[in-house]
């Protein structure tokens, strides 16, 4: 049981928007910054939203992130195939005094 | 290039000890935490521990603490998660990771390849 919860799984078709939802606590995304992390098939996680709603270079604007409360989303907009994987949202929690994790949502592009 | 290069696949049985590492280049390596992740087949990702090379500071996710044993060696800027007594429970994907921003931000960038550990008898 992840201390952050996330639908197990999405899917959209090329081209259309896809949103995935993190929920937790005061004590977690209610004061801390929520970073989202997308894991493709083989490879290592790689940040992809940090901050809140902030992209790294090299994300495409496609990918969006926003935090209202205790919840956050990730956005995805003209999905593509190579989106597919697993997306993670995480953010600290005080309660924990370390960093904690969503279950992971697996995006699937029909 | 800031890069973080975990040890290879691990098979053990089960009561048996082990140390993975990861080696760290391309940043200061006494000023950023580095953090451990495991990844269970079928799982979302779970933070182990994490270690602050500069003084060796160590915190440890509750569900971990015990079981595992984060260590550093500043001479060489490598991280070590070590097991004293492996379990088949243990077997997954085990991630190094930077934390970078803040102290209390769940920023990990970059991340280890990943080193898989199997468990079994």
């Amino acid at each position: 049981q992840s201390v952050l919860t996330q639908p197990p799984s999405a899917s959209g078709t090329p081209g259309q928007r896809v949103t995935i939802s993190c929920s937790g606590r005061s004590s977690n995304i209610g004061r801390s910054s929520v970073f989202w992390y997308q894991r493709l098939p083989g490879t290592a996680p790689n940040v992809l939203i940090y901050r809140d709603n902030q992209r790294p270079s090299g994300v495409p604007d496609r990918f969006s992130g926003s935090k209202s409360g205790n919840s956050a989303s990730l956005a995805i907009s003209g999905l593509r195939s190579e989106d597919e994987g697993d997306y993670y949202c995480a953010t600290w929690d005080d309660s924990l005094s370390g960093p904690v994790f969503g279950g992971g949502t697996t995006l699937t592009v029909l | 290039e800031v890069q973080l290069v975990q040890s290879g696949a691990e098979v053990k049985k089960p009561g048996e000890s082990l140390k993975i590492s990861c080696k760290a280049s391309g940043y200061g390596f006494n000023n950023y935490w580095i953090a451990w992740v495991r990844h269970m087949p079928g799982k979302g990702l779970e933070w182990v521990g994490r270690i602050y090379p500069g003084d060796s500071r160590t915190t440890y996710s509750p569900s971990f603490q015990g079981q595992v044993t984060v260590s550093v060696d500043k001479s060489i800027t490598t991280s070590y998660l070590q097991w004293t007594s492996l379990q088949a429970s243990d077997t997954a994907m085990y991630y190094c990771a930077r934390l970078y921003g803040g102290n209390s931000e769940a920023w990990f960038d970059p991340w280890g390849q990943g080193t898989l550990v199997t468990v079994s008898s």
